[in-house]
């Protein structure tokens, strides 16, 4: 029973292309976030969602476009992607909006542009 | 803007030693101080959190301490075994309903524990 999945795990594409990350939770969460991680492994938030309302967005160029269809998925589309969008992302969930309570992460998209 | 700092960067500590990674934050909002382990190829998952009211918590072979003061906390694993080998990251956030968990992390820690 995976908590929090994301799809796919791997993603290697053209700079240019457009591309969709999915995300979903089994956990009856109302909060999901994105998350990017670097080559160095740094983490910053992008987008924060609580019941399909954007409650936090970072910021990130307007090529990136979450979308969440309910409050179980959170997906993330990408458009005219360039070589500095390649690194790893993070999907998560909470059970709320609140600073004080654990964040779930999905086991991340590792996304390459060529 | 850098707002939780994180060292070392590095460490290797022997079986059975104490690994020790510290962080500093400066904003004084922060009120949620959890660190998160993370293996490669996984996402990070919550190894043990405090609030500022305390200025210890302990689980198992896993401590924060906390410096109110000076705006410090850090993670000490006692008897570190080679499975604690991982990437460490703290984080901070404000803690208020309704704004987001918006949590701020620091710059990570790869620890190796050799045998």
């Amino acid at each position: 029973d995976t908590a929090v999945s994301q799809t796919p795990k791997y993603l290697v594409t053209q700079m240019g292309n457009d591309k969709s990350i999915k995300c979903e939770q089994n956990l009856g969460h109302d909060t999901m976030y994105w998350y990017k991680q670097d080559s160095k492994k740094f983490l910053k938030i992008m987008f924060s969602y609580n019941n399909k309302e954007l409650i936090i967005n970072e910021t990130v160029p307007n090529r990136f476009s979450p979308k969440s269809p309910d409050k179980a998925h959170l997906n993330l589309h990408i458009n005219s992607l360039e070589l500095g969008d390649s690194a790893v992302y993070f999907c998560a969930s909470s059970p709320y909006t609140g600073g004080d309570n654990e964040q779930f992460f999905g086991p991340g998209t590792r996304l390459t542009v060529l | 803007q850098q707002q939780v700092k994180q060292s070392p960067q590095s460490l290797i500590v022997q079986k059975g030693g104490i690994s020790i990674i510290n962080c500093a934050y400066e904003n004084t909002a922060f009120d949620y101080f959890p660190w998160y382990q993370q293996f490669p190829g996984k996402g990070p998952a919550l190894l043990i959190a405090i609030r500022p009211d305390v200025s210890e918590k302990k689980e198992g072979r896993f401590t924060i301490s906390f410096n109110k003061s000076a705006k410090q906390f850090s993670l000490h694993i006692m008897d570190s075994q080679p499975g604690d080998s991982a990437t460490y990251f703290c984080a901070a956030s404000p803690i208020y309903r309704g704004g987001g968990n918006k949590l701020t992390f620091g710059t990570g820690t790869q620890l190796k524990v050799e045998l």
